[in-house]
């Protein structure tokens, strides 16, 4: 079984600052995905971003991007120049598809962007 | 295009009585999935299908949940004789691809129903 850690229950920035969030994941598997998701306020599930295991390559979508060390079995989340509607919970996910590609979710970090 | 959409979005029942809950995925996508949320934590993944074939439910927490997908579009999740304990987001995602076909397929989610036992 897979399983999803975010160490970081909760963290701060200030508006147009970086911030990085932290997750770890246990597998032995080897064909996986990772994923962000960003639960704003109002508890919609929205994709920031994905990383394929295979590559090597950090996954990065606008002012998101990823830090992925596959042998450290780590995929932490960097947001550039936070903006107020960042604020939001963010959970990390692992996607197994060797067992029906449903997702684990870490317990989630909540992210205050402070103006 | 339209999103994954469920209903109702707030469900507020009396202990022992069943409910349903409904999912509609993205037009096409072939799989679907359930999760459960519950206040402060991430979804826990509840049960999923390919087309109208359930192919794991081991998510589910005992006999008084059931799902069912019969046309292979809509879903619904069934929880009878509810609990207090059964309070929680539910969640349904679908993705366009074959779950378990050794692809990556994202999953996208609908805005969840909301259900409090009292």
């Amino acid at each position: 079984a897979q399983t999803v850690t975010q160490s970081q229950p909760e963290m701060s920035v200030q508006e147009a600052e970086t911030v990085t969030l932290s997750c770890t994941y246990d597998t032995s598997e080897n064909n996986y995905y990772l994923f962000w998701y960003k639960q704003p306020p109002s508890r919609q599930m929205i994709l920031v971003i994905r990383q394929e295991a295979y590559k090597q390559q950090n996954a990065t979508e606008n002012r998101f991007s990823v830090n992925f060390q596959k042998a450290a079995k780590s995929f932490s989340l960097k947001i550039s120049d936070s903006q107020l509607g960042d604020t939001a919970m963010y959970f990390c996910a692992f996607q197994n598809n060797n067992a029906g590609n449903m997702l684990t979710f870490g317990g989630g970090t909540r992210l205050m962007v402070k103006p | 295009g339209a999103g994954v959409s469920q209903s109702p979005r707030y469900k507020v029942t009396k202990r022992g009585q069943d409910v349903a809950l409904r999912c509609d995925p993205i037009s096409g996508h072939v799989s679907l999935y359930w999760y459960r949320q519950a206040l402060g934590q991430g979804p826990e993944f509840l049960t999923y299908f390919n087309y109208e074939a359930q192919q794991d439910k081991s998510g589910l927490p005992n006999d008084r949940f059931s799902a069912e997908r019969p046309e292979g579009s809509i879903s619904t999740l069934t929880i009878q004789r509810t609990e207090q304990r059964d309070s929680a987001m539910y969640r349904c995602a679908s993705s366009l691809g074959l779950a378990g076909a050794l692809t990556e397929e994202t999953q996208y989610f609908g805005p969840g129903t909301r259900l409090l036992v009292l």
